[in-house]
């Protein structure tokens, strides 16, 4: 089975608009982390955000927002206000604690923000 | 100061050559990893060493052999290049635990002609 799923291979928005990248995961795993990765076109891989299995709280880091449902195995991103910079590749991944020497990636998702 | 540099950036060679691609991190991490992402942009693991040990050694091709001489170093040699090595390699490294992610170095788009 697939550590983690993103559904959605391209996804479009409008300049300001918000928007959500999905991403669901698998572990049997009490302990884990939920990473997502920004890569622009120019190629380099930027972390955005982190949520942890026991953090009670969505993460949230300025205009990235973690959406984070346990029982529905879910670390959902969120973007507000999206800008055209945010335009690029979005990769969910996850690191799980019995065997944190693996890192997870699903298989990424292009946002493409229209002005 | 680049946490994680990887050298060089591009990398453009024949068929048939040997090639490394050079790591470092100056973050005092404890793991290093090499990854190769696709023309899909699929992410996918190679190897990973721990303090200059081999941890993870996924389904490579043998002509790929990875080097560590210290923790702060990783290398990766390839041998016969082919054509469908063409791809980015991403050195990256972390702190061993679930709660911190990788940081990446800037890649290195190899291309095999």
């Amino acid at each position: 089975a697939q550590k983690i799923t993103q559904t959605q291979p391209g996804m479009f928005v409008q300049e300001k608009e918000a928007v959500t990248l999905d991403c669901t995961y698998d572990t049997s795993d009490q302990s884990y982390g939920l990473f997502w990765y920004k890569q622009p076109s120019s190629g380099e891989m930027i972390f955005l955000i982190y949520q942890g299995s026991y953090d009670e709280q969505n993460a949230t880091e300025g205009r990235y927002s973690l959406n984070f449902q346990k029982a529905r195995k879910s670390a959902n991103l969120v973007i507000s206000a999206s800008q055209l910079g945010d335009s690029a590749m979005y990769f969910c991944a996850m690191r799980e604690g019995y065997n944190f020497n693996k890192f997870y990636f699903g298989s990424g998702t292009k946002l493409n923000v229209k002005p | 100061d680049t946490a994680v540099s990887q050298t060089p950036k591009y990398l453009v060679t024949q068929m048939g050559n040997d090639k490394s691609i050079k790591c470092e991190q100056n973050l005092g991490h404890d793991t290093m990893y090499w990854y190769k992402q696709d023309s899909k942009k699929f992410l996918k693991i190679m190897f990973s060493y721990n303090n200059k040990e081999l941890i993870i050694n996924e389904t490579v091709p043998n002509r790929f052999s990875p080097k560590s001489p210290d923790k702060a170093h990783l290398n990766l040699h390839i041998n016969s290049l082919e054509l469908g090595d063409s791809a980015v390699y991403f050195c990256a490294s972390s702190r061993d635990s679930f709660k911190k992610g990788y940081t990446f170095g800037s890649g290195t788009r190899l291309t095999v002609v």
